[in-house]
This record gives structure tokens, C-alpha cells and sequence, in this order.
């Protein structure tokens, strides 16, 4: 599509609960990144994915979080047993290309996971 | 040092007002640079890139000085509409971006 699809919009779980999110790129886009946004403004890198490789996971919390993106399906983004903490909106960009030279990222709507 | 620094804000400025903001680095690798805008807790929007010799759409221009290691952003004859956080982002060693924490403006009647 010509625009980053996320689903769903709002989540909500309570404390210990799984959570997946959703991300389809804009077609021709071969690079995912995932963000984390959390109340004061400040974006968290957490994974990026060159097609269905993982590219870059320095930001990727070593528990409970895990993403992947497989050929002819959205991405993902899973938290098993979710925390207070993890309540945040969840970012996904698409861009043409990383690595040398960073291309024009492109935000999906994000998704706004509250965890109870 | 933060990886990428900015004024908070907020910048409360009148309609038709010039403003502004600069965001400096760290990272004297970066090579790729943008302005977003973020309105009201939604996706960021991108603004512009900003190239070397400095980028011009509209009433927005962008620099970027790369021996003091700051982005700039000026906004002419500032619109209502104008009233988001501005967000400079650039690329971590060409992988993922960093943000800054965003300037807030306020552009007021």
C-alpha cells in the first residue's frame, strides 16, 4: 500500500498479559523499524528488519519482546507478559533503504497499547 | 551529552511570526538528517531532509552545520497550523534513527 498499516489501534492488557501488534510496510519498502513512544515525547529504537532479516536489534529489550517479519505477512511485535511499563504507543516506519546512506523514514498510526 | 539535544519549548509565538529551532548531535558520523512533525501523541510526519547545502520548501527552510554539529529549522510567517512538536531525527551510524525529543510550538492568534 502507499502508507505504513498498523493494527490494532489501541490494545489493551492487563499485567501479564501477551500483546501483539501489527505492521504492514509500504509496498516496494524493504526496511521495518519499530519505535517506542512513551509519555514524554522521547522515541525508543527497538528493531529494525531488512525484508525478513533482522537489521539492527540493539534496542530490542532482552525479555519478553520479540518481532519478526515473514514473507507475505504484516510484521509483528510481541510482548509476552506485558507490564505497567510497557504502556506506550508502538511506532512502525518503513523506508526504501538503511545501512550506508538513511533514506526518509515513514510512521504507520501507531499503536496505543495500555497495560492495566 | 544526549545523543541529540533540543529545547523543549514550548515556543509560544503570534501568527505570522518567524521562529527558529536548532537541534544539535553527537554522533559526528551521522550523515542523513530530517525534520518530522508530531501532532497531539500521533505518528511523526516527515517535514523535510536536510542536505548539506541547506533545503528550502515553502516557508520552511532547513540547515545543517556539520563543524558545530547541528540541524536548524526556521519557520516563516508561522500559520496556526504550524502548532506541533518538531522532531530532528538522524541516522545512527546509517541504521536506525535517533530523535530528538521534540520542540513544542504553540503558534497563537
Amino acid at each position: 500500500g502507499e502508507e505504513v498499516a498498523q493494527t490494532p489501534k489501541h490494545l489493551v492488557r492487563g499485567e501479564g498479559q501477551k500483546a501483539k501488534l501489527y505492521c504492514a510496510p509500504i509496498k516496494g519498502h524493504s526496511y521495518v523499524f519499530w519505535y517506542q513512544q512513551v509519555l514524554k515525547n522521547e522515541f525508543k529504537f527497538l528493531i529494525s528488519f531488512q525484508n525478513e532479516n533482522v537489521f539492527d536489534e540493539t534496542g530490542m529489550p532482552k525479555e519478553r519482546f520479540s518481532a519478526k517479519c515473514l514473507p507475505n505477512s504484516p510484521c509483528s511485535l510481541e510482548i509476552q507478559a506485558t507490564k505497567l511499563e510497557d504502556s506506550a504507543v508502538y511506532f512502525c516506519a518503513s523506508s526504501l533503504f538503511s545501512g550506508l546512506r538513511s533514506y526518509e523514514q515513514y510512521f504507520g498510526p501507531g499503536t496505543r497499547l495500555t497495560v492495566t | 551529552r544526549k545523543e541529540v539535544e533540543q529545547d523543549p519549548g514550548p515556543f509560544n509565538v503570534p501568527e505570522g511570526a518567524t521562529v527558529a529551532f536548532n537541534c544539535t548531535y553527537s554522533n559526528s558520523a551521522s550523515q542523513s538528517f530530517f525534520w518530522y512533525r508530531q501532532d497531539c501523541r500521533k505518528e511523526p510526519k516527515l517535514l523535510m531532509s536536510v542536505y548539506s547545502s541547506g533545503n528550502e520548501d515553502g516557508r520552511f527552510t532547513a540547515q545543517l552545520n556539520r563543524a558545530s554539529q547541528y540541524i536548524s529549522l526556521l519557520i516563516r510567517d508561522s500559520k496556526l497550523s504550524d502548532s506541533a512538536t518538531y522532531l530532528c531525527a538522524l541516522d545512527n551510524y546509517g541504521q536506525n534513527f535517533v530523535f530528538g525529543p521534540g520542540t513544542r510550538l504553540s503558534v497563537l492568534p
